[in-house]
């Protein structure tokens, strides 16, 4: 059975602090892919990564960043410089590969992630 | 710009109601969801499909059902709604293009059911 844990329930930093959310998963598949979403209080989830499980280099993209550790199990999510509007909940996702995306995703709790000017 | 609705934003019923959520996508998506959302949960997958009057259930079932007549449009149905479905419901689709990868889900703005 899938699983993804984010330990973290909920952190609060002042603005223009980094801040890393943690993700760890368990899945017994060879291939499998590892998805973030972000949940601002509007309530619609938004896309923010995919990454599959041959693909280990981490990934920035301005100031956010992943670093994916196979040997770890852990799909991590840096905010750098954070600022205000980055406040949200934030999902980590698995999804094990079917051959053409017809599983759904497994998602963690959530990291309820509170930016504080 | 891609775009999954649902039908209502806020839903309030009454136990023992017939409840239907529905959800239409505009991107020509083969697949379609149901997750429900609880808090200190995260979300949990109720049922999916991948084809036209097609249904596969998730993790959490109990309770519900689907229907998929249209390629764009993918009911959840609520037979006999209890309070322990009171619940953010997200329904969210995603293309089967390119067989050897999984592509990302996009999601509808939700729909908050109160069932009394």
């Amino acid at each position: 059975a899938q699983k993804v844990t984010q330990a973290q329930t909920e952190i609060s930093v002042v603005e223009k602090e980094d801040v890393t959310l943690d993700c760890v998963y368990e899945t017994r598949d060879t291939t499998y892919y590892l998805f973030w979403y972000k949940q601002p209080p509007s309530g619609e989830l938004v896309f923010l990564i995919r990454r599959n499980s041959f693909d280990e280099q981490n990934e920035i993209s301005g100031r956010y960043s992943w670093n994916f550790q196979k040997s770890t199990s852990s799909f991590n999510f840096t905010i750098t410089a954070s600022q205000v509007v980055d406040s949200a909940v934030y999902f980590c996702a698995l999804s094990d590969y079917s051959g053409g995306g017809a599983d759904g995703l497994t998602f963690g709790k959530g990291t309820h992630l509170i930016i504080q000017p | 710009d891609v775009k999954v609705t649902q039908s209502s934003r806020y839903l309030v019923k009454r136990t023992g109601e017939k409840v239907f959520l529905e959800c239409v996508q505009d991107m020509d998506h083969e697949n379609m969801f149901w997750y429900r959302q609880d808090p200190g949960l995260g979300l949990r997958l109720i049922y999916f499909s991948y084809d036209v009057k097609m249904k596969e259930k998730g993790d959490i079932p109990e309770g519900y059902s689907v229907s998929r007549e249209k390629k764009e449009r993918f009911s959840l149905i609520l037979e006999s709604a209890s309070t322990n479905q009171t619940s953010m419901y997200l329904c969210a689709s995603n293309s089967r293009e390119g067989k050897s990868s999984y592509n990302e889900q996009f999601f509808g703005p939700g729909t908050r059911l109160t069932v009394l």
